[in-house]
């Protein structure tokens, strides 16, 4: 079974705002609104911050936000920070045998 | 609060068996509204779903390695369990034990609570 297919990086300058993509299928995230969002810093466990397509959960800035359109849902973040450098990967439900799908992953780098 | 730790050796030899616990504090793990599951992480390499279960099933397999897994839940002792057979050096990576709602509970389909990962290195 594919990944959801996620841009390998993404840059942005701090303040700015970057959206990284995952794009599916009909089978995944075109047919349900669980799509989720994770961050994970080097060493470190993956955190939630979306989920839902749009959800956050307590705690999480509102500089992240999440979308879909189609097979493809976005994850944009607002006023980078440096903070923000790290990996980011999407998940979404799949009606395939394995329940849950993973995005490749995408890296990004605050300039 | 509920917490999740993975527990297991560190270092198995090529065509062994490895074998992971997760245990979960806090709370329980017969929670009628969330999957327990396992995901990898091989060194510089994305996340890769391994399979999960609810306390008393269904269980869900990565098809790539539907044939060398088994996952169980031991409700008495409050434990998620992994074994994978016939391990190579692919199968090296940090496991990571996580909590994962179901599709009526909120957040659902989510990997909401994370352990901290365990590495596991496949090596003679």
């Amino acid at each position: 079974q594919s990944a959801l297919t996620q841009p390998a990086s993404v840059s942005g300058s701090p303040g700015q705002s970057i959206t990284i993509s995952c794009t599916g299928t009909s089978s995944d995230v075109g047919d349900y609104d669980f799509v989720s969002w994770y961050r994970q810093h080097p060493g470190k466990a993956p955190k939630l911050l979306i989920y839902e397509v749009t959800n956050r959960p307590s705690g999480v800035s509102n500089r992240f936000s999440g979308s879909k359109s189609g097979n493809t849902a976005s994850l944009t973040i607002s006023g980078l920070q440096a903070e923000d450098e790290a990996d980011y990967y999407c998940t979404s439900y799949t009606i395939s045998s394995t329940y849950v799908i993973f995005g490749g992953g995408t890296t990004l780098t605050v300039l | 609060q509920l917490q999740l730790q993975e527990s297991g050796p560190g270092l198995v030899k090529p065509s062994e068996t490895l074998s992971l616990t997760c245990s979960v504090s806090g709370g329980s793990i017969t929670s009628r509204s969330h999957y327990w599951g396992w995901i990898r992480q091989p060194p510089g390499k994305g996340l890769e779903w391994v399979g999960g279960s609810y306390y008393s099933g269904p269980i869900y397999h990565n098809p790539s390695l539907k044939s060398r897994v088994t996952i169980s839940v031991d409700t008495s002792k409050n434990q998620l369990s992994l074994k994978l057979t016939s391990v190579s050096a692919a199968d090296t990576a940090v496991y990571f034990c996580a909590r994962l709602g179901d599709t009526l509970t909120t957040p659902r389909v989510a990997f909401d609570i994370w352990g901290q990962g365990t590495m596991v290195t496949v090596s003679s």
